[in-house]
């Protein structure tokens, strides 16, 4: 259980043009789902948290118009890179959050990532 | 300001030996804990929990261990195996964030050798 799909793994696209990546919770519903960027050799950055029927919320220094977020439905949030530009090369990974319940009053906060996608700008 | 701290980059360790990954966090706040291991150009894999409240969760090869006075984590994994050999993360969340977003550490490479 607890599968995200992520797709597509790899896009190339010309500087200029816009990139749409899907993330799908597969046997799960998911309210939240969180957008990461990932740089070579460093740590998952959050981007992005997307709530299903509402506006995402977007980290300080991520700009929203650059990077639209879509959360239609409860298996499904959109990352679409709009005029991507070489530096918006990147390694891009989303989560689900499952809501397996508490321990001890505490939530269980568990979150499932997507296989990522890798974005080549030329 | 890094929240979530792991100062070994790497690892390495021999396989049937123990492995020891540590994390260390400075936000009092944090009330739950996760290890993800990651191969490259792939999402992470959730491997282990724990909440404040406890000090230890084992899940078969896996431990993770809580010193809370400390703001200290650590996973065991006994016995390494080669198949091990990926890069772990660890992952806190705060209470009273809404969303419960999860702030990561920067990452021990593991390399588990035969």
């Amino acid at each position: 259980g607890a599968v995200v799909s992520q797709h597509p793994s790899w896009v190339i696209c010309k500087s200029g043009t816009s990139v749409k990546i899907e993330c799908r919770s597969l046997d799960f519903q998911a309210t939240t789902m969180f957008w990461y960027r990932q740089f070579p050799k460093q740590s998952l950055m959050l981007m992005a948290t997307s709530n299903e029927g509402s506006k995402a919320t977007y980290e300080q220094g991520v700009e929203k118009d650059k990077f639209l977020i879509n959360h239609a439905s409860l298996t499904l949030s959109t990352l679409t890179v709009t005029s991507a530009h070489p530096e918006d090369s990147s390694f891009y990974i989303c989560s689900a959050r499952d809501n397996p319940g508490t321990e001890f009053g505490i939530a269980k906060n568990i979150q499932y990532f997507g296989a990522g996608t890798r974005l080549s700008v030329l | 300001d890094q929240q979530v701290k792991q100062n070994s980059p790497s690892l390495s360790v021999q396989e049937g030996r123990i492995s020891i990954l540590n994390c260390d966090y400075t936000n009092s706040m944090f009330d739950y804990f996760l290890w993800y291991k990651k191969y490259p150009a792939e999402g992470p894999t959730f491997l282990i929990s724990i909440s404040s409240i406890k000090d230890k969760n084992e899940d078969g090869r896996f431990t993770v261990f809580l010193n809370k006075s400390a703001k200290h984590l650590s996973l065991h994994i006994v016995p390494s195996q080669p198949g091990d050999s990926a890069v772990y993360f660890c992952a806190a969340s705060r209470k009273n964030t809404g969303f419960q977003k999860l702030v990561f550490g920067t990452g021990t490479r593991l390399l588990v050798s035969p």
